[in-house]
């Protein structure tokens, strides 16, 4: 069964260091999503993406943040300068329907851990 | 301001029918979604839609502005965390989560 994979699973980086995260939607899929977990706060939406463009973003996803899909199937998060207060979880999804209302199911990987000391 | 509201915890016994109830205040928002969170692993939808539903053991209540999740005869292998989560515009909006706790 196709699914959402993520690297790496984990890790460790210093603050100030540029972090990129790693995730290859499934590859019929169109709509592409960060979201992030502080561990035990809630899931928190970071930004959608389609079309090779951001649809939507949410205030944490600051001008320390950016996103891109370099080659057709990867997806990436990177953080510029991260913080202490980014250490999380972080989730890509995807899902199969153009954006928009009711679209459905989102397809998560199982998410990469990021500590930031 | 969109949000998901949902309780932090609920208890149940084996075999017991349990039920996690989900409000929102999220803009346009017709569906709900309710996913279940093993930590460590990806977060996996159970039920959706706009209208009462049923997959398997897992029952779907449907308001506008409101959903329940029932699940049925309940196992000690159905403790974990439970999202309700609505869609707004592009982005889906989750709850805090509900962890369950059943009790043998």
């Amino acid at each position: 069964e196709p699914e959402v994979t993520q690297t790496p699973s984990h890790q460790v980086t210093q603050m100030g260091q540029e972090v990129i995260l790693r995730c290859v939607p499934i590859s019929n899929h169109l709509y592409f999503y960060w979201y992030r977990q502080i561990l035990g706060q809630k899931v928190e939406f970071l930004v959608s993406f389609y079309n090779n463009e951001i649809s939507e973003k949410s205030e944490i996803f600051d001008d320390q943040f950016s996103v891109e899909r370099p080659d057709g199937s990867n997806f990436t998060l990177k953080i510029r300068s991260t913080k202490l207060e980014d250490s999380a979880m972080y989730f890509c999804a995807s899902t199969p329907l153009a954006g928009g209302p009711n679209t459905g199911e989102l397809f998560f990987g199982e998410g990469s851990r990021l500590t930031v000391l | 301001k969109d949000q998901v509201f949902q309780p932090s915890t609920v208890a149940s016994s084996e075999g017991a029918v349990v039920e996690i109830f989900c409000n929102h205040s999220v803009s346009n928002a017709y569906n709900f979604f309710w996913y279940l969170h093993f930590p460590g692993c990806a977060p996996r939808l159970l039920v959706k839609g706009s209208k009462p539903s049923q997959q398997g053991r897992y029952n779907m209540t449907y308001e506008r502005f409101s959903s329940s999740l029932l699940i049925l005869q309940v196992r000690e292998a159905d403790a974990a965390v439970y999202y309700c989560a609505c869609e707004g515009g592009f982005k889906t909006i989750f709850g805090a989560g509900t962890r369950l706790f059943v009790k043998a």
